[in-house]
């Protein structure tokens, strides 16, 4: 079955980094677009970023272009989300979830992971 | 400020007829196709609809999605008690250097 397990939360300082991976299993990750998806407490869903399943396209939101850059390693199976300069704006559950249709994105996230959880704070 | 707007809240009795609407604009909703996700508390997103109308396996025929131009809705016939949930429209945009998924506010739906 498909799954996607997200690791790499816990609480950091602002301006500091982190590095959040997600394991796929249950499926061909390399014919598979990827993107991150966060949501802060309370608050709606935020799209983060897209990879595309052989990682010749990224696309960023506005509010992390810049400072989060994200990868995956078809080898190992696992997406990557490196976040520096972290601001108390990111504190968020950060999700991983697979487009629904291979080779293409925009056609819905049918698999997510559990989330884990970022916390920015002094 | 969401891309694509939602209403806040939504509510109805078991059994009623509810819609949400999720407004966009040319380059998003307009272009591309529109996509539903339901969230019950504490739980990651649900892919309800996709493809503007289309149904995941599973889903209860109950749910349906629809889009005219820049606008879609979706909507619960038959409500129940375990339909209380979050609702999020989402879709691809292209307006940006960088295309993205964009997503509404998220609907609240009350079943009271």
């Amino acid at each position: 079955q498909v799954q996607l397990v997200e690791s790499g939360g816990g609480v950091v300082q602002p301006g500091r980094s982190l590095r959040l991976s997600c394991a796929a299993s249950g499926f061909t990750f390399t014919s598979y677009v990827i993107h991150w998806v966060r949501q802060a407490p309370g608050k709606g869903l935020e799209w983060v970023a897209v990879i595309w399943y052989d990682g010749s396209n990224k696309y960023y939101a506005d509010s992390v272009k810049g400072r989060f850059t994200i990868s995956r390693d078809n080898s190992r199976n696992t997406l990557y989300l490196q976040m520096n300069t972290l601001r108390a704006e990111d504190t968020a559950v950060y999700y991983c979830t697979r487009e629904r249709s291979s080779y293409y994105y925009g056609s819905g996230f049918d698999f997510w992971g559990q989330g884990t959880l970022v916390s920015v704070s002094s | 400020q969401s891309v694509l707007t939602q209403p806040p809240s939504a509510s109805g009795t078991p059994g009623q007829r509810v819609t949400i609407s999720c407004s966009g604009s040319r380059s998003n909703i307009g272009s591309n196709t529109v996509n539903w996700y339901q969230q019950l508390p504490g739980t990651a997103p649900k892919l309800l609809i996709y493809s503007n109308s289309q149904r995941p396996s599973g889903v209860p025929d109950r749910f349906s999605g629809s889009k005219s131009g820049t606008s879609a809705s979706l909507a619960i016939s038959g409500l129940q008690s375990e339909d209380e949930a979050d609702y999020y429209c989402a879709g691809w945009d292209d307006s940006l250097n960088d295309p993205g998924v964009v997503f509404g506010g998220g609907t609240k739906l009350t079943v009271l």
